[in-house]
Formats: structure tokens, C-alpha cells, sequence
């Protein structure tokens, strides 16, 4: 356990359904990051907040997912109109986030999402 | 756009036995490397991080080498055991310029190794 959650860790929903998943950091960590990782492949970077601002998104972040980090503590991924292709487990990490980005990221154990 | 491979993509060796995982990256521009365990159905744990100016990295029975100019790293475990049986990723991070797209964090596919008792 690295001290990083994720909830719920599994979530079934059907196509057109719009979900949510949220990550607790580790309580002194500034950063926090968001990976979405598919079978057999390994996690590919979405976004990453430093404290409360968002200051990254990939091009893999379509206008259906939005995440926040409000108070700069909790952390949440929304995704609207699931499509069955979004179906992957979605991964929340977090550094200590002080100065360069060499800092070492801890894992949560994920949110595995299945759109039937 | 940097592209990680890692080779093989599926290792099996007896308990006991001393074993190198490979993995290359094609733009060597790189800030950091890190290499990770993951554990089925489970999160990443960090175990290596290497800085674009250091050439390895060691902890335990792990030993993390980077080569920056022909884009390779190797990740050694020495005296394996079962309990090292898991998939072993490499991300390399680029970070190139201020704003958006600064941060490139790219992970290969992994090498599933399992340590037979």
C-alpha cells in the first residue's frame, strides 16, 4: 500500500453513461497525476496537477473527460458519454512535487472501468 | 514523438538465476528514466530512478544502467526469486519546452518475468 487511493476500484457502466473516479493523494504530496492503462499495454499519461492547477493534458484527454483537483488535496476524473473504447483502468499518482520534476510517483491501485 | 520498447515482452527463469531486462527509447533527449513493477491487476511501484546525467542507478539486487546516446537502458536483477515475478515498465519523461506539451512521460509495454521456484 503506497498510501495513494483510488475509489471505487471497479465500476461497470453502460455505453452513454457518464462516471466519475476519485484519488486521494498522499497527504503532503503536490502533485498529482492521472495514467489510463489498457491490456497488455503499459499506462499512458493524461494530466497532472501541481496543488489545485492543471498544468498538462494530453492530446488523449478528449472534451469528454474533465479532472479537477479543487483544494488542491483530492483529486477527481469525470468522464461523460462512456464509450466502450474509454474501457481501461485508470491509474492516480502522486509526487512530492517540490522544485523539479525528477520526484518519485506513487501509484494507487486503480480503477478498472468496463462500458458495456 | 518518443517511443519506448522493451524486449522481451516475456521472460521466464529458475529461481536463482541473474537476469537483464532491456528497454530503448528513440529520442534521447530525455530528463529522467524510471523503472517500475507492477503487480497483476495492481498499481505501479517504483524502483529506480536514473537522471538524464547519471548512468545507473542501484537498489537491493536491482541495478538500473541508462546510455543516453544510443537510448538504452538495461534493469539487472541479480539472484532472482519467485517474489520478483511481476510485469517490469520503463518510462522515459521529456520535458521539453514551457506551456502545453512540456511534459511527455512515456511508458513501454512492459516485460512480464516470471521467476520459476
Amino acid at each position: 500500500d503506497t498510501g495513494v487511493s483510488q475509489d471505487p476500484r471497479h465500476k461497470i457502466t453502460k455505453r452513454g453513461q457518464n462516471v466519475t473516479f476519485r484519488c486521494d493523494p498522499i497527504s503532503e504530496h503536490n502533485r498529482l497525476y492521472w495514467y489510463r492503462q489498457t491490456l497488455g499495454q503499459g499506462p499512458e499519461f493524461l494530466t497532472y496537477f501541481q496543488n489545485e492547477a492543471q498544468l498538462e493534458k494530453s492530446r488523449l484527454l478528449s472534451d469528454r473527460f474533465s479532472a479537477e483537483r479543487p483544494k488542491g488535496s483530492f483529486s477527481t476524473l469525470e468522464i461523460q458519454r462512456t464509450e466502450q473504447g474509454d474501457s481501461a483502468m485508470y491509474l492516480c499518482a502522486s509526487s512530492l512535487g517540490q522544485g523539479k520534476l525528477t520526484d518519485t510517483q506513487y501509484f494507487g491501485p486503480g480503477t478498472r472501468l468496463t462500458v458495456l | 514523438k518518443q517511443e519506448v520498447t522493451q524486449i522481451p515482452a516475456a521472460l521466464s527463469v529458475p529461481e536463482g538465476e541473474n537476469l537483464v531486462l532491456n528497454c530503448s527509447f528513440t529520442d534521447s533527449a530525455i530528463y529522467n528514466l524510471q523503472w517500475f513493477r507492477q503487480d497483476p491487476g495492481k498499481g505501479l511501484t517504483s524502483l529506480l530512478l536514473i537522471q538524464s546525467s547519471q548512468r545507473e542507478q542501484t537498489s537491493g539486487r536491482l541495478n538500473a544502467s541508462l546510455d543516453k546516446s544510443s537510448g538504452r537502458s538495461t534493469l539487472y536483477i541479480a539472484a532472482s526469486q519467485p517474489g520478483d515475478s511481476a510485469t517490469y515498465l520503463c518510462a522515459v519523461l521529456l520535458v521539453k519546452y514551457s506551456g502545453a506539451g512540456s511534459y511527455q512521460l512515456t511508458f513501454g509495454k512492459g516485460t512480464k518475468l516470471s521467476v520459476i521456484p
